[in-house]
């Protein structure tokens, strides 16, 4: 992959417990984000930022914070978890060249069971 | 609002045969990008192409072509004599101009048999 390093890559979880996915890029990008997979509903975006101290919600936002202290890190917590929230969480990120649209490198995922 | 269909829930073909994965697209913007990746059993995604809209031109690489209609929304990819290590699940995806964010198909799982 493009620079893109998320850990950890299994975790399970209790429900109720609180956890944080981190997510590095050494590429000097100014975008990331983070998606959820589920089975027959493809990747759904759940948080952006689209630069140090900038983050916005996406599509399925509940339930997950962001912040971005740096331009390399976008830790993505789940406060409470849920068994709702098992999933594949990836992060992703891209350079803002709009010129051209911005192709979005992905990490390689983190497999979260909330039992 | 802006949404990317992928009907082909799974396709089975055998090795060698040559197989299009169809996807639709919809969008009220005139700029936008369309991205294939694919997610091979390891779990990772893969970028396969973009695509500016302004830019309708057939794209070649190797097996894989893509062929991009703004006349009915589609940009749907073909592999050429398919081969075992084609076995994936492959995704379709749209960016509008301003934002980086990605509208997701539900994807196509292709399984390849030898």
């Amino acid at each position: 992959n493009a620079g893109v390093t998320q850990t950890p890559k299994f975790q399970v979880l209790k429900t109720g417990q609180s956890m944080t996915l981190q997510c590095a890029q050494d590429m000097n990008h100014e975008y990331m984000s983070w998606y959820r997979q589920d089975p027959g509903m493809g990747l759904r975006l759940i948080h952006y930022s689209v630069g140090a101290g900038i983050t916005d919600q996406g599509e399925v936002p509940n339930g997950y914070n962001v912040s971005r202290s740096t331009t390399e890190d976008f830790p993505l917590r789940l406060l409470s978890a849920a068994p709702s929230q098992t999933s594949v969480y990836f992060c992703a990120s891209s350079s803002a060249d709009r010129g051209y649209g911005n192709t979005i490198y992905f990490g390689e995922g983190s497999w979260l069971t909330v039992v | 609002a802006q949404k990317v269909t992928q009907a082909q829930t799974e396709i089975s073909v055998v090795e060698k045969e040559d197989v299009t994965l169809d996807c639709v697209y919809e969008t009220r913007d005139t700029t936008y990008y369309l991205f294939w990746y694919k997610q091979p059993p390891s779990g990772e995604l893969v970028f396969l192409i973009r695509r500016n809209s302004f830019d309708e031109q057939n794209e070649i690489s190797g097996r894989y072509s893509w062929n991009f209609q703004k006349s009915t929304s589609s940009f749907n990819f073909t592999i050429t004599a398919s081969q075992v290590v084609d076995s994936a699940v492959y995704f379709c995806a749209l960016q509008s101009y301003n934002t980086d964010k990605l509208i997701f198909g539900t994807g196509t799982r292709l399984q390849v048999f030898p």
